[in-house]
């Protein structure tokens, strides 16, 4: 059992927006605004497309963004494109011992 | 562009120990700055964090494998080591070596991962 929580699958029609949630607790995603969002393409490494919440790294499409309320982070993507679909992964730094957490990953499928 | 690559052997007898090594290139582990990590992902499950280390040879690891777990640095080298002992059938994996930052756990650079599959 993963220490942060994401939905298992989400879907959308391209040019559509999608919302991915990621639930942990005061530890992590409430407690610091440390939240990394990583986009894993199938035998694909993980690519970093969100960092500290909301910042996106160089040549990330601005159709990606991310929030945080509470214990809950947010991934945003709108305008759907093929391409997106993939598995989107959540983490967090935590401060319990095990220095940082992840999600068990969301299934996008772009209809 | 900062580059990582696994490497090592791909099947590992149970109750022998996992040995991987990440080469770095594109930037220089002793420049400091950030930690060196290796992270795994079971089949067709979620990322673990398994432990980084520091240029200058400080590590830290997940509790979880603490007991089994080495981390190691080669800074002339420009590489860093995992080795995880006593494997069993739960540690097939794929393994991943990353950079991430000293402030807030991210890891922007990733290598492309190597399958590593205990078995006899």
């Amino acid at each position: 059992q993963s220490a942060l929580t994401q939905p298992a699958s989400v879907s959308g029609s391209p040019g559509q927006s999608i919302t991915i949630s990621c639930t942990g607790t005061s530890s992590d995603v409430g407690g610091y605004n440390y939240v990394s969002w990583y986009q894993q393409h199938p035998g694909k490494a993980p690519k970093l497309m969100i960092y500290e919440v909301s910042n996106r790294p160089s040549g990330v499409p601005d159709r990606f963004s991310g929030s945080k309320s509470g214990n809950t982070a947010s991934l945003t993507i709108s305008g759907l494109q093929a391409e997106d679909e993939a598995d989107y992964y959540c983490s967090s730094y935590t401060s319990s011992s095990t220095h940082v957490v992840f999600g068990g990953g969301t299934k996008l499928t772009v209809l | 562009q900062v580059q990582l690559q696994e490497s090592g052997p791909g099947l590992v007898k149970p109750s022998q120990t996992l040995s991987l090594t990440c080469t770095v290139s594109g930037g220089s582990i002793s420049s400091g700055g950030y930690y060196w990590s290796w992270i795994r992902q079971h089949p067709g499950k979620g990322l673990e964090w398994i432990g980084y280390i520091y240029y200058s040879g400080s590590t830290y690891y997940n509790p979880s494998l603490k007991s089994r777990v080495t981390i190691s640095v080669d800074t002339s080298k420009n590489q860093f080591s995992l080795k995880l002992s006593s494997v069993t059938a739960a540690d097939t994996a794929v393994y991943y070596c990353a950079r991430e930052g000293i402030v807030g756990a991210t890891s922007d650079y990733w290598g492309q991962g190597t399958l590593v599959t205990v078995s006899s």
